[in-house]
């Protein structure tokens, strides 16, 4: 089964500052997708980035990239210029691709609380 | 666009009691639906999911069930509630396939379950 790992329960950030989320995760496929939520005290979840494993190229959005490394199966969110909205539990989260009868189930994995300063 | 509501948005009952959370979608046809939970400090653990009417799939075995009576309705039922069976409860939803290679999913605001 596949398994998603962030190893950092709590990550601060001073305001216009950047931080890195890391995130690696287990598959023996060779094709599938790699998300990033955030979830802010709302508890709402909210799609931040996604990434196809066959895209060489990393996914932006805004302030918001990722490192992807699919030898290393590691999957890294950058947030520049970070902002106080920002502050948030971020899920990094895997899929496979869909096959008949099954459906677009994400593992998620255990979250990275996300500090912003002042 | 879609949408999806979930409802109520915070729960209070007793073990032994019995439980519904229901959800919906609009604005899509056929999506794919979800149960995750959450449980206190910890990461989406997925309940059940369902790519059409009456079809269900659990991925744990737990106290709960799922049913999708309506195309864009999905809950999560419970005949008797357990004290373990507390935690957050978000529906979700996403394209079916063939309609969504690269499709998300799209989360309600969830609800708060506390068993007392």
């Amino acid at each position: 089964a596949q398994t998603v790992t962030q190893s950092q329960p709590e990550m601060s950030v001073q305001e216009a500052e950047t931080v890195t989320l890391s995130c690696t995760y287990d598959t023996s496929e060779s094709d599938y997708y790699l998300f990033w939520y955030k979830q802010p005290p709302s508890r709402q979840m909210i799609l931040v980035i996604r990434q196809e494993a066959y895209k060489q190229q990393n996914a932006t959005e805004n302030r918001f990239s990722v490192n992807f490394q699919k030898a290393a199966k590691s999957f890294s969110l950058k947030i520049s210029d970070s902002q106080l909205g920002d502050a948030a539990m971020y899920f990094c989260a895997y899929r496979d691709l869909e096959n008949t009868g099954t459906a677009s189930k994400l593992t998620f994995g255990t979250g990275t609380r996300l500090q912003v300063t002042l | 666009s879609q949408t999806i509501h979930q409802w109520p948005a915070t729960l209070v009952q007793p073990v032994g009691s019995p439980l519904s959370l229901e959800c919906t979608v609009e604005g899509t046809s056929n999506p794919n639906l979800y149960w995750y939970r959450q449980a206190a400090g910890r990461g989406l653990q997925l309940l059940f999911y369902s790519v059409g009417i009456g079809q269900i799939s659990s991925e744990v075995p737990q106290n709960l069930s799922a049913s999708r009576p309506q195309d864009r309705q999905f809950i999560l039922s419970s005949k008797k509630l357990l004290l373990s069976d507390s935690g957050f409860y978000l529906c979700a939803w996403s394209l079916p396939r063939g309609q969504g290679y690269n499709s998300p999913l799209h989360f309600g605001n969830g609800t708060r379950l506390t068993v007392t």
